[in-house]
């Protein structure tokens, strides 16, 4: 298995362009959660999604879109990057409540 | 609303003492769940330790436990023979029934030799 997978690993931006990260997993799982993590700081929650075709706003939302076609994928949208967007991103999955939620290895993406 | 406070952002110990880390949240649910989770510089997220909020039993995995004090929304874990190895970021972290996923701010474990 290869659990969830995110790409790409490391990415550039310069402000104003737009980009998707990429999220999938192959665990069959219903929850799936995109997060944002500066440097020292805890995993903001981003978006979430509850299932194919259900999505909803995390705690930092502001400047994201997300979509939910497939159970396997859950890509991220960043339309316009700002210097703000700068950080690491993960996106996590998770199946039937009580169990453990399983993350990607993340997404440095710096915004110039 | 939905919230994870963890108010050390840092802490040490020496090897093979114990050390505990603070946690509280709060919910209007009256069915959630509760974790901490630990991540080293590697970035990876590894799940140390969950608890089930209607189990009164503190949850155990080795050398990990937690405290979890139901009526003040407490939840701190517990390292037993602390080891180089589990020096980490770790954070607790909380989910309810609508499948809310959140996090606290972490707090920095350095194991000392």
């Amino acid at each position: 298995n290869a659990g969830v997978t995110q790409t790409p690993k490391f990415r550039i931006l310069k402000i104003g362009q737009s980009m998707t990260l990429q999220c999938t997993q192959d665990m069959n799982h219903n929850y799936m959660y995109w997060y944002r993590q500066d440097p020292g700081m805890g995993l903001k929650l981003i978006y979430y999604s509850v299932g194919a075709g259900i999505t909803d706003k995390g705690e930092v939302p502001n400047g994201y879109n997300v979509s939910r076609s497939t159970t396997e994928d859950f890509p991220l949208r960043l339309e316009l990057a700002a210097p703000s967007q700068t950080s690491v991103y993960f996106c996590a999955s998770r199946g039937q409540v009580n169990t453990e939620a399983f993350f990607g290895q993340g997404t440095r993406l710096t915004v110039v | 609303a939905q919230t994870v406070t963890q108010s050390q952002p840092e802490m040490s110990v020496q090897e093979a003492e114990t050390v505990t880390l603070s946690c509280t949240y709060d919910t209007s649910e009256s069915n959630y769940y509760l974790f901490w989770y630990k991540q080293p510089p590697s970035r990876q997220m590894i799940l140390v330790i969950r608890q089930e909020a209607y189990k009164q039993q503190n949850a155990t995995e080795n050398r990990f436990s937690v405290n979890f004090q139901k009526a003040a929304k407490s939840f701190s874990l517990k390292i037993s023979d602390s080891q180089l190895g589990d020096t980490a970021m770790y954070f607790c972290a909380s989910y309810n029934q609508g499948g809310k996923l959140i996090f606290g701010q972490g707090t920095e474990l350095s194991v000392k030799p």
